[in-house]
């Protein structure tokens, strides 16, 4: 099965600096890479995702690239603010099937 | 908050007894699924549902069961035979299997003693 690793575990910003997330994964035929956002006590929220065939996607301050060659994304969020803070999910899925999530990267955003 | 429920919040329970957590959607959602999180190790698929009255086992589907008799509902039964039941239970909906984002309930945090 697909198996995605993410790095790093915990991530410590100043505000206004960029974040940036990383992850790779296993199965070649992976077609679906959403990111997710949990913070402290809440339920899991989709910030932006993206398929096979685009390159890069934005959304405001939020960014994911997508290198199929060598089986990486990354989120990249720019001019962090506190309200960023929180644990960050990356995921993936192969031909519409069981989607793998990594193991998750603790932000903060230090005033 | 609309969408996906769960209930409860919290569940005690001693161990040897099965319990089941509730979840209902009001999304129109044909897949549902069911997540354990614990800490450093992401989200785990329990299992899943494409349809009604159809599921399929996750990847730690051992020691759980579900049921899809209705469209909006997908319960979880933990059951004794769970050697780590203590953990944080998310369940979730969405409009296509897996390639369509998540809609997630607030969690079910299970205390086994």
């Amino acid at each position: 099965g697909e198996n995605v690793e993410q790095h790093p575990s915990t991530l410590s910003v100043q505000e206004g600096d960029s974040a940036v997330i990383k992850c790779t994964y296993s199965d070649s035929a992976s077609n679906y890479f959403p990111w997710y956002k949990q913070e402290l006590g809440k339920r899991p929220q989709l910030i932006i995702d993206i398929r096979s065939n685009v390159g890069e996607k934005k959304d405001q301050r939020i960014a994911v690239t997508l290198n199929k060659t060598a089986k990486h994304f990354s989120l990249h969020i720019t001019e962090t603010q506190p309200e960023d803070s929180a644990v960050y999910f990356c995921a993936a899925s192969p031909n519409d099937y069981k989607l793998s999530f990594g193991a998750g990267t603790t932000v903060t955003v230090r005033a | 908050d609309g969408g996906i429920t769960q209930s409860p919040k919290y569940l005690f329970r001693k161990e040897g007894q099965n319990v089941t957590l509730s979840c209902e959607q009001n999304l129109n959602h044909d897949a549902m699924y069911w997540y354990r999180q614990d800490p450093g190790q992401g989200l785990r698929l329990i299992y899943y549902s494409q349809i009604v009255n159809d599921f399929q086992k996750g990847d730690i589907a051992e020691g759980y069961s579900v049921s899809r008799e209705k469209k909006e509902s997908f319960p979880l039964t933990v059951t004794s035979a769970q050697k780590n039941p203590t953990a944080f239970y998310l369940c979730a909906s969405s409009a296509r299997p897996f390639d369509s984002p998540l809609h997630f309930g607030n969690g079910t945090r299970l205390t086994v003693t």
